[in-house]
């Protein structure tokens, strides 16, 4: 299996741009999170699916921020518009139960 | 508030040394993983504990869960370079802050 994948890897822009994440998890894991990772707050969640439904949104930031998983094999999170503070790396991660986590490579989103 | 600390945040050792990380969590849950994060790459999954006294090793460390007192323990055993690196614990949604370990030679 090639494990969770993530897209971009590297994504600059624009304070104002809209920005989307991508993601695809290992196959037949049934659980998807989204985590922000920055030097002052370290590792947060953001939101997690469980069967392509939230679960718990709780720790996406703003209304700037929104997630989805249409199907089973893919997962969005955008942020629109982006700021400035945004910048972070962006983990995807999945898990068979919902409980050890097999995290992607991370998308580092630079706003300038 | 759910809270998962760690500690020490920071750790400099020198090589051929013993030391323990801490890990508190503050929910009910029964299992404890710990992940291990090189500089600028992803985390990878290290030890699952899944039940009060659990204890799972793999090479220099050594992982142990007493859910009672709602504490992880990772334990290095004669430190090498190699194992310089971010620890995290996480008791399966919130993580703790990491560790920063740096094993001088």
């Amino acid at each position: 299996d090639a494990g969770v994948i993530q897209s971009p890897r590297h994504e600059v822009t624009e304070m104002g741009q809209e920005v989307t994440l991508r993601c695809k998890p290992i196959s037949g894991h049934d659980y998807l999170f989204w985590y922000r990772q920055t030097m002052m707050r370290g590792l947060e969640l953001l939101i997690y699916f469980n069967n392509n439904v939230p679960i718990d949104d709780s720790g996406m930031p703003e209304d700037r921020f929104s997630a989805k998983m249409p199907n089973a094999s893919f997962s969005t999170l955008k942020i629109q518009p982006s700021e400035p503070r945004d910048s972070a790396v962006y983990f995807c991660a999945s898990s068979p139960t919902g409980t050890e986590q097999y995290f992607g490579p991370g998308t580092r989103l630079t706003v300038t | 508030e759910l809270k998962v600390e760690q500690n020490p945040l920071f750790l400099s050792m020198q090589e051929g040394k013993n030391y323990t990380i801490y890990c508190n969590y503050s929910t009910t849950s029964d299992r404890l993983y710990w992940y291990r994060q090189d500089p600028g790459k992803s985390l990878e999954s290290l030890f699952v504990l899944l039940s009060n006294g659990a204890v799972k090793q793999e090479g220099r460390l050594m992982a142990s869960l007493d859910t009672k007192a709602r504490l992880s323990t990772l334990h290095i055993t004669a430190a090498v370079h190699d194992l310089s690196a971010t620890y995290f614990c996480s008791d399966g949604l919130t993580f703790g802050k990491g560790t920063h370990l740096i094993i001088q030679p």
